[in-house]
């Protein structure tokens, strides 16, 4: 599986954007760039994914760089819920055999907003 | 709509034992797939199952076994617990055609002593 590189951490002000940046420098052709998010005492949610152009969402934008090397999760207007940890995932659009359906999560990024 | 329901919530068992738990999909989806989760880690793969067949496998010993039912709900086995087997099990689910979001219980907290 391709590898992803994310901060293990990051703070932000609540009504603030947040930017959340991931680099995945050995990306495919054929991977598919995912991000979930954990809340505390949850299981994780989906967010947000794309292939090569910028994605919008009700709940973030995704920027994915023109080498497709990296990207950022944007949250326009960060609030407290948005407490979590963030993970950034490649999936190959053509996953198959035992890798059929498989999300290979990171460390992630724990972000922390403040009031 | 009913999201994805796991149970037990939570499970103390002591090595050596066996442990069973039960997942349930969201309506309508027949992909189900298990994670392990260790404090401080991110979620690891464990299995895949889909129309009751196994369709992806995790590094993860013969002590960890999963089956499918008729209606895609699912039970994980473990034996012969280890203390290192105590984590956050996750089940998911996806719709049958879409595997580009999967959705995720709240898990089952084991703990082995």
């Amino acid at each position: 599986d391709a590898k992803t590189t994310q901060p293990n951490s990051m703070e932000s002000n609540e009504e603030e954007p947040v930017h959340l940046p991931c680099n995945h420098s050995t990306i495919s052709g054929t991977d598919y760039i995912h991000w979930y998010r954990q809340l505390p005492s949850q299981g994780p949610e989906y967010v947000i994914h794309g292939l090569t152009s910028n994605v919008n969402n009700r709940m973030a934008s995704l920027a994915i760089a023109e080498d497709r090397k990296s990207s950022t999760l944007i949250l326009h207007r960060a609030t407290l819920r948005d407490a979590a940890v963030y993970y950034c995932i490649l999936r190959d659009v053509y996953a198959g055999g035992t890798s059929y359906g498989k999300l290979t999560f990171g460390q992630g990024t724990i972000l922390t907003v403040h009031p | 709509d009913a999201g994805v329901t796991q149970s037990p919530t939570h499970l103390i068992k002591t090595r050596g034992q066996h442990v069973t738990l039960r997942c349930s999909p969201i309506s309508g989806h027949k992909s189900v797939s298990w994670y392990q989760q260790v404090l401080g880690q991110g979620p690891q793969f464990i299995f895949q199952y889909y129309e009751k067949e196994e369709r992806g496998r995790g590094n993860f010993p013969d002590r960890f076994s999963a089956r499918q039912f008729p209606n895609y709900s699912s039970e994980l086995n473990v034996n012969a617990l280890l203390l290192g087997d105590s984590a956050l099990y996750l089940c998911a689910s996806s719709p049958v055609t879409y595997y580009n979001e999967q959705f995720f219980g709240p898990g089952t907290r084991l703990t082995v002593l």
